[in-house]
């Protein structure tokens, strides 16, 4: 039973390269997530999905694209990475309703230099 | 807009100590309430949630927490806390018909022997 997989577990990026961090989920939820945590911040919502063809921004959606084409798969691209876009990015799945269990990933561990 | 707060960044406890991690929250209405655990370089698991009912509410590895609404808090609980204990502990909110879970910033827990 995978769960979330993410890929890849560690980047290195150049200021102004993009990229994609795949997200997969087996679990068939509607729901899915990704999240940037910082230092002394939290998790904040980067973007999210609630089914397939349907996404929104959440708290910090500036420099990351999102698109959900089927219902397993969430990823989530920089477009022209930033030093400030340098975190650990966590990839999160849950079944629909406000009560779920949120079953996350591994973490993408991202430095743009 | 759902909000918690933990104001608590690090706590330090030894081992076999009770422990306490506060958590507030910001809601007009009840909210659904979850305490997740991140072990280092680990992502997310879920401790306990809360969404209705018994205000106290057990969950795994032996912690409990407990939901005052006059007070606007969701504590979590343990009465003697092992050295896995260590890890940092995200408090967590989602609204009612609301898809997005939004998480506070986190308290590390160290043991000492």
């Amino acid at each position: 039973n995978a769960g979330v997989t993410q890929t890849p577990k560690f980047q290195v990026l150049k200021t102004g390269q993009s990229m994609t961090l795949q997200c997969a989920q087996d679990m068939n939820h509607e729901y899915m997530s990704w999240y940037r945590q910082d230092p002394g911040m939290g998790l904040r919502l980067i973007h999210y999905s609630v089914g397939a063809g349907i996404t929104d921004q959440g708290e910090v959606p500036n420099g990351y694209n999102v698109s959900r084409s089927t219902t397993e798969d969430f990823p989530l691209r920089l477009l022209s990475a930033a030093p400030s876009q340098t975190s650990v990015y966590f990839c999160a799945s849950r079944e629909q309703g406000e009560n779920t269990e949120a079953f996350f990933g591994q973490g993408t561990r991202l430095t743009v230099v | 807009a759902q909000s918690v707060t933990q104001p608590d960044i690090h706590i330090t406890v030894s081992e076999g100590a009770s422990l306490e991690l506060r958590c507030n929250y910001s809601y007009g209405a009840t909210p659904y309430l979850f305490w997740y655990v991140q072990s280092p370089g680990q992502g997310l698991q879920l401790l306990l949630k809360y969404f209705s009912g018994d205000t106290l509410v057990q969950g795994i590895k032996g912690f409990e927490a407990e939901f005052k609404r006059s007070q606007s808090s969701f504590n979590l609980r343990k009465p003697s806390v092992h050295w896995s204990d260590a890890a940092e502990y995200f408090c967590a909110v989602v609204g009612f018909g609301n898809e997005k879970l939004t998480f506070g910033t986190g308290t590390r827990l160290t043991i000492i022997p």
